[in-house]
């Protein structure tokens, strides 16, 4: 079974731009989290989506939002970018009840946004 | 808030020790409890989770306990390998949010 991807990559962007990242979830899962990885913040919690619907958020400002496809499919947008966004992104799927209700999280490889 | 810390934060072995890393959390409501490894630039695989009602898991060398009364987990690594050089991060699951709170990390080098 293919595990989380995530494009790109990596990205480089200047202040004030936008940027759209995208994660294909494990097939059958239909859970995805987002998260943002940085030095001085470690991992932070941005947002979960189930069946389309947000149904979690963290404590990020509106620049960061996201939204989920009909297929499980979900991507993630920051809006005016600032220095301070450079960071890893990370994506994870899990099953819910189709997992057995663990909700084991699986991640991708990550998205490297540098904004310059 | 559900605050999760690691000790140590940084650890280094000889190849073949056995070593235990350490998790504590805040907030004892948690839904389950994940162990995962990190590669530098790369993202996270799991290695172990345990659900709440459960007091370990093992794979392989590894072993993660759970005490959800004291808010306490370990992960214990037996027979160290230099291909178990990473960054360690423990993560809890809170029963309401669906979302996870990370520790910092424990890095381990084992020194061939």
């Amino acid at each position: 079974k293919a595990g989380v991807t995530q494009t790109p990559r990596y990205l480089i962007k200047t202040r004030g731009q936008q940027v759209t990242l995208s994660c294909s979830p494990i097939s059958g899962h239909r859970s995805v989290s987002w998260y943002q990885q940085t030095p001085g913040q470690g991992l932070q919690f941005l947002f979960e989506y189930f069946s389309e619907t947000q149904r979690n958020k963290g404590n990020f400002p509106g620049r960061f939002s996201g939204r989920q496809f009909s297929n499980s499919r979900s991507e993630m947008n920051v809006s005016t970018l600032e220095l301070g966004d450079s960071a890893l992104y990370l994506c994870a799927s899990s099953g819910g009840l189709a997992g057995g209700g663990k909700n084991e999280q699986f991640f991708g490889p990550g998205t490297r946004l540098t904004v310059l | 808030k559900q605050e999760v810390t690691q000790i140590p934060a940084a650890l280094s072995v000889p190849e073949g020790e056995n070593l235990v890393l350490n998790c504590s959390f805040t907030d004892s409501a948690i839904y389950n409890l994940q162990w995962f490894r990190q590669d530098p630039g790369k993202g996270l695989t799991s290695l172990l989770l345990i659900q709440s009602s459960q007091r370990e898991q093992t794979s392989g060398r590894l072993n993660a306990s759970l005490d959800k009364s004291s808010g306490r987990s370990t992960l214990y690594i037996a027979a160290s390998q230099p291909g178990d050089s990473a960054t360690y991060l423990c993560a809890v699951g809170d029963t309401g949010r669906r979302a996870l709170t990370f520790g910092s990390g424990t890095r381990l080098q084992v020194q061939p």
